[in-house]
C-alpha cells in the first residue's frame, strides 16, 4: 500500500514552455502532498505544501506564480512549471500523506519516484 | 531557520563492516525523525523512522535517537556494496507534517 506515482519520469522542453508534473497517490486518499525540488548533489528542498481544496502554501522564495500548484482531487497533485528556463532544470519528486493514522508524529510520507526536467 | 546537519561524505567502509551515519537537528520541538536511502537519479525509500529515545533495529539497520542532544544516527551492519548510496535524514518540523532534510552521506562500500 501507499503508492505514489508521479508522470512523466522525464520531460525535456524548450525554454520559455510551461510542464505540467502529475503526482498521484494510486492506494489512499492524500489529504496533503508535498513538492520537493532537488539539485545534483543536493538535498531535497520542499517547494509548497499542497492540501486537496485549497490553495497551496510556498516556502520561501519559491515564486507561487511560476510553480502552480492544483491540488483538486484527493489522489491528484499537479504542479505546474511555467515559463521554465535552464536553472529550472531539476529532480522534482513529490510525497503524499495518507490522513488519518494517529498522532500526527507518526504520520508519514510517500514519496513518487521523481521526475527529471531538462530545460534547455 | 530549522535545520538538519549531515556530514557530505564520502564514507568508505568495507564489505561486512559496520556503517555509522549521523545527523543533528536544531529544532527542539521535533518528534519524528526518518531515514532514507537514496541511489542516484532515484528518489529516496524510507529506510527506518524514529520517534523516541534510545535505539530501533530493523534488520541490519538501527537507528538511535538522542533529543537531549538532537542527534540522530543510523547503523548498517555487514555492509553490502548494493548499500552503497547517499542517506538522508529527515526530521518532522515541530508538530507539523512538514519534513527537513538533511544534505545527505553519500555511502560507498568497498568489495
Amino acid at each position: 500500500g501507499a503508492v505514489v506515482s508521479q508522470h512523466p519520469s522525464r520531460v525535456i522542453c524548450k525554454s520559455g514552455t510551461s510542464v505540467k508534473i502529475e503526482c498521484r497517490s494510486l492506494d489512499f486518499q492524500a489529504t496533503t502532498m508535498f513538492w520537493y525540488r532537488q539539485f545534483p548533489k543536493q538535498s531535497l528542498m520542499l517547494m509548497a505544501t499542497s492540501n486537496e481544496g485549497s490553495k497551496a502554501t510556498y516556502e520561501q522564495g519559491v515564486e507561487k506564480d511560476k510553480f502552480l500548484i492544483n491540488h483538486a482531487s484527493l489522489t491528484l497533485s499537479t504542479l505546474t512549471v511555467t515559463s521554465a528556463h535552464p536553472e529550472d532544470s531539476s529532480f522534482y519528486i513529490c510525497s503524499a500523506r495518507e490522513p488519518g493514522q494517529g498522532l500526527a508524529i507518526y504520520n508519514e510520507q510517500f514519496f513518487g519516484p521523481g521526475t527529471r526536467l531538462t530545460v534547455l | 531557520q530549522k535545520e538538519v546537519e549531515q556530514n557530505s561524505g564520502p564514507l568508505s567502509v568495507p564489505e561486512g563492516a559496520i556503517a555509522s551515519l549521523n545527523c543533528t537537528y536544531s529544532d527542539r520541538v521535533s518528534q519524528s525523525f526518518f531515514w532514507y536511502r537514496q541511489y542516484s537519479g532515484k528518489s529516496p525509500e524510507l529506510i527506518m523512522s524514529i520517534y523516541s529515545n534510545g535505539d530501533k533495529e530493523d534488520g541490519r539497520f538501527t537507528a538511535q535517537l538522542n533529543k537531549a542532544s538532537q542527534y540522530v544516527s543510523l547503523l548498517i551492519r555487514d555492509s553490502q556494496p548494493s548499500d552503497s548510496a547517499t542517506y538522508l535524514c529527515a526530521v518532522k518540523e515541530g508538530l507539523t507534517y512538514k519534513y527537513i532534510f538533511g544534505t545527505g552521506t553519500r555511502l560507498k562500500v568497498l568489495a
